[in-house]
């Protein structure tokens, strides 16, 4: 089964601050997947990347930078972390295996606080 | 452009009943993926069910099926024989064939399954 973590788990940060979240998987997907949850808002799209070495811009890109090195990790990436930027961040990943599959897997979360 | 809209934001119901979730979406594309995610207290994002457009059948997965009504735009998900541990909240969601791999969601209806 599809297996997605993310690290750290929680993270409070200062304003200002650099802030890094990173995401790795073990599918073997091509792509993966950036969202923000805040409350009545659902999942809105940050960044996505289509293999390594690629990344594109999401609904929300704003303030964001992120990073695929590898098949395996992705990172969302804070340069200077504001106080708007907390929030619970999800990473996915999902292809278009064999069979058909096109749904997403995620990960368990990071919740960011910016103080 | 994609949209992907549940009206409901909050339902109860007595365990053991059988409950509807409506969600609606648009899209100009002829050939989409349909998606219901669960997502529990603890904020794990499970996915549960797909239909493709192409299909005229319901799909059916263990206690979980979906009402497809293609020319309203629509993809009712059904949860029969209500448990507590259903209690989440449950986002639709919709990826066009010809995308880029994103998938749109809704903001999601908290369902509350009571004894």
């Amino acid at each position: 089964e599809a297996a997605v973590t993310q690290s750290p788990r929680n993270k409070v940060a200062v304003t200002g601050g650099k802030v890094t979240l990173s995401c790795n998987q073990t599918n073997n997907h091509n792509n993966m997947y950036w969202y923000r949850q805040d409350t009545g808002h659902g999942l809105r799209l940050i960044h996505y990347s289509y293999g390594a070495g690629s990344t594109e811009k999401g609904d929300i890109p704003d303030g964001y930078k992120a990073s695929r090195p590898s098949q395996e990790n992705f990172s969302l990436i804070l340069e200077l972390a504001t106080p708007s930027q907390t929030s619970v961040y999800f990473c996915a990943s999902g292809d278009e295996g064999l069979g058909g599959r096109y749904e997403q897997y995620f990960g368990p979360g990071t919740r960011l606080t910016v103080l | 452009a994609q949209k992907v809209t549940q009206t409901q934001t909050s339902i109860s119901v007595v365990e053991k009943t059988t409950v509807t979730m409506d969600c609606v979406y648009e899209t100009r594309d002829s050939s989409y993926f349909l998606f219901w995610y669960k997502q529990t207290a603890s904020g794990e994002i499970v996915f549960l069910i797909r239909q493709d457009s192409y299909k005229k059948e319901n799909a059916t997965v263990g206690h979980y099926s979906l009402n497809f009504q293609k020319p309203k735009s629509s993809i009712g998900l059904i949860i029969t024989a209500t448990q507590i541990e259903d209690s989440a909240v449950y986002f639709c969601a919709m990826r066009e064939a010809n995308s880029n791999n994103r998938i749109f969601f809704g903001d999601g209806t908290q369902l509350v399954v009571k004894p």
